[in-house]
């Protein structure tokens, strides 16, 4: 089954970088998706097909990819930053989705 | 920009059928460029995706949930349901629906608030 792993916490300063990682071993074969959830809210996309971002959201969220990890990364931390990421991708031979197991970001 | 909003009980017993809607704002939902998908997430945990439709009524679901799911469309009411069979406390969780928007991948761009369901007897 597909399988994505994230780190359970991530923490930095304000004016830092983060970076948030995803591995799974479907991953060189589909793309990546990232979420944002802020607490009691819906979740929110914020990059699609490994680095794209969508219409509103800050040009210092960026994505990557290196073999079977992808990474968003947040350049210049800020607090309204502090939320639960979660990647995406999906299984073709499905297709389904599936989501990786979250990574709290905290802004120190 | 597209609106979602689930309706349904917030308690369902164990062993029944758990039945939710989600109401979709714009006409999206004639397109079909569009899946429509149910998401779950219990209490401090995490993602977890049901299944999707599309307006050919094409259906893709969860292999874990497949057997007790069904997912539905009423293009009419700009509607699409879930209904999950012989539910357990195990499917309590925040209930989502979203929309699943081709030309993005397969991404969620429009998601609702969600709505609380708990299976306690």
């Amino acid at each position: 089954s597909f399988e994505l792993t994230q780190p359970p916490s991530v923490s930095v300063s304000p004016g830092q970088t983060a970076r948030i990682t995803c591995s799974g071993d479907g991953l060189p074969r589909e793309y990546a998706y990232w979420y944002q959830q802020k607490a009691g809210q819906a979740p929110v996309l914020v990059m699609f097909r490994d680095n794209k971002r969508p219409s509103g959201i800050p040009e210092r969220f960026s994505g990557s990819r290196s073999g079977t990890m992808v990474t968003l990364t947040i350049s210049g931390v800020q607090a309204e930053d502090e939320a639960d990421y979660y990647c995406q991708s999906a299984d073709s031979s499905g297709p389904y989705v599936v989501f990786g197991g979250g990574t709290t970001l905290t802004v120190l | 920009q597209e609106q979602l909003q689930e309706s349904g009980p917030g308690l369902v017993k164990p062993s029944q059928t758990l039945s939710l809607t989600c109401t979709v704002s714009g006409d999206s939902i004639n397109s079909d460029d569009y899946y429509w998908s149910w998401i779950r997430q219990p209490a401090g945990k995490g993602l977890q995706w049901i299944g999707r439709i599309h307006i050919t009524e094409r259906t893709n679901y969860n292999p874990s949930l497949r057997s007790r799911v069904t997912i539905s469309l009423d293009t009419s009411k700009n509607q699409f349901s879930l209904k999950l069979t012989s539910v357990t406390a195990a499917d309590t969780a925040v209930y989502y629906c979203a929309r699943d928007n081709g030309y993005l991948g397969l991404a969620f761009d429009f998601w609702g608030q969600g709505t609380m369901v708990t299976v306690s007897p």
